[in-house]
């Protein structure tokens, strides 16, 4: 199984820049996801890491160190629209069908 | 293309009560996947399926059931309902488990059980 952890609940100011963790322990690891999920939605895919390094899409940026069961998602400019929850997602090595989330990170922007 | 669909949205059974949850998707996908929410808890996997006519267990399986007869539908049953199975229920697919396997999510059923 897995141990997925990620701060219960953020708060930034909007056009500032916040980083939202997570670490996981794990017996085998392929691949971490995050997902953003707004109040009442379904999760929607944000973005994947599976080597070491950043990961840019626009102005979110996710972040892996396999070495050392971490990642974080960054988030640039913050608009009011990027509270949500965010959701870290790790594949499982031995059976690439399964996907253990976090309990997610709540941020809230505000003005 | 409606992606992945959910049928009903909101439920509210008694105890004891049976219901069965049904998911369609019209992207071909392989994968497919049952979730529930609770409050601080994130997203566990209940059943999923790698493809028609096969289903396995995820992490909390028990007092539920799963078919997967066609490969567009994927339904979860609740065979006797208990207060503990109020939460939400999301559906997803992907394509292919490699790569980078973005799930698709639907919108979710909300079931309460009195």
């Amino acid at each position: 199984g897995q141990n997925i952890d990620q701060p219960t609940e953020m708060t930034a100011t909007e056009g500032a820049i916040v980083q939202i963790n997570c670490t996981y322990q794990t017996s085998g690891f392929n691949g971490l996801f995050w997902y953003q999920q707004h109040a009442g939605e379904a999760p929607t895919f944000l973005s994947y890491n599976v080597l070491d390094g950043l990961e840019e899409k626009g102005r979110f940026s996710s972040f892996l160190s396999r070495s050392k069961g971490y990642s974080y998602l960054l988030l640039k400019e913050l608009q009011m629209k990027d509270s949500a929850s965010y959701l870290c997602a790790v594949r499982d090595l031995d059976n690439f069908n399964k996907f253990y989330f976090g309990s997610g990170t709540k941020l809230n922007v505000k003005p | 293309n409606a992606g992945v669909t959910q049928t009903p949205k909101f439920r509210v059974l008694k105890t004891g009560q049976s219901m069965t949850l049904l998911c369609a998707q019209d992207m071909n996908h392989e994968y497919m996947y049952w979730y529930r929410q609770d409050p601080g808890m994130g997203l566990r996997l209940i059943h999923y399926s790698v493809g028609e006519g096969t289903t396995a267990k995820g992490e909390v399986p028990d007092g539920y059931n799963v078919s997967r007869l066609k490969k567009q539908n994927f339904l979860l049953g609740l065979e006797s309902a208990a207060p503990s199975q109020t939460s939400v229920y999301f559906c997803a697919s992907i394509q292919l488990a490699g790569g980078e396997g973005e799930q698709f999510f639907g919108p979710g059923t909300r079931l309460t059980v009195l």
